[in-house]
């Protein structure tokens, strides 16, 4: 499968605990992307990647978010002291700069539950 | 900022009958146009998409959708719905002005009975 893979694909954590998500984008993909959907709503943008570096983030990402993406290629989701607020399913996604105006393919998602 | 609106939050459809799901967006500037489809337990699937030209655009599995501008509206149709139709369909905005972030709407769950 050549798509974008995420991993976990279920996390329950206790209030508090940290977690980490990783994303594997589309190979050659430049572009990478963090959204967050809860149930009963659309995606909502968390923060893009150009190569390794952050463009731009969402207020969404407070300060207990971090993303990383340090060569370029997979990238890292990591949600400190998790509150039940955060419990979402968090998906990542790739493009590709130039082509196809940029289409956005996304993963299955990692869904995480804080009780 | 911009938004997304679907008004059809659930929509129940039996076999061959006709679809039109509603999506209205808010924007001053141009815009590319999206619409997803998530089936149960998989991931978001592109299903058509506008940038420019032709303002009736064909996508897969016998989709459409028409973008008026006048309207700021990007409506889904499909002539005759199937069973395997069933899923939740998102529609989503990006600017062309900068950024690269989509922006969608709340979704709009189809169930298609036989």
């Amino acid at each position: 499968d050549t798509g974008v893979s995420q991993d976990p694909r279920h996390k329950i954590t206790k209030r508090g605990q940290n977690v980490t998500f990783r994303c594997d984008p589309i190979s050659e993909h430049n572009r990478l992307y963090w959204y967050r959907q809860t149930l009963g709503q659309g995606p909502e943008f968390l923060t893009y990647f150009q190569n390794e570096a952050q463009l731009e983030k969402s207020r969404l990402l407070s300060d207990r978010f971090s993303a990383e993406r340090p060569k370029g290629s997979f990238s890292t989701l990591e949600i400190q002291r998790t509150e039940q607020g955060d419990s979402a399913m968090y998906l990542c996604a790739s493009s590709l700069k130039g082509t196809s105006g940029n289409t956005i393919y996304f993963g299955e998602g990692s869904w995480l539950t804080v009780v | 900022a911009q938004s997304v609106s679907q008004h059809n939050h659930h929509v129940i459809l039996s076999e061959a009958a006709s679809l039109e799901l509603g999506c209205n967006y808010s924007y001053g500037g141009t815009v590319n146009l999206f619409w997803y489809v998530q089936y149960p337990g998989q991931h978001l699937q592109l299903l058509l998409k506008y940038f420019s030209g032709d303002p009736l655009v064909k996508g897969i599995k016998g989709f459409e959708a028409e973008f008026i501008k006048s309207k700021f509206s990007f409506n889904l149709r499909k002539p005759s719905v199937q069973w395997s139709d069933t899923a939740e369909y998102f529609c989503a905005v990006k600017s062309t002005g900068g950024g690269n972030k989509l922006t969608f709407g709340t979704g709009t769950q189809l169930k298609v009975e036989l």
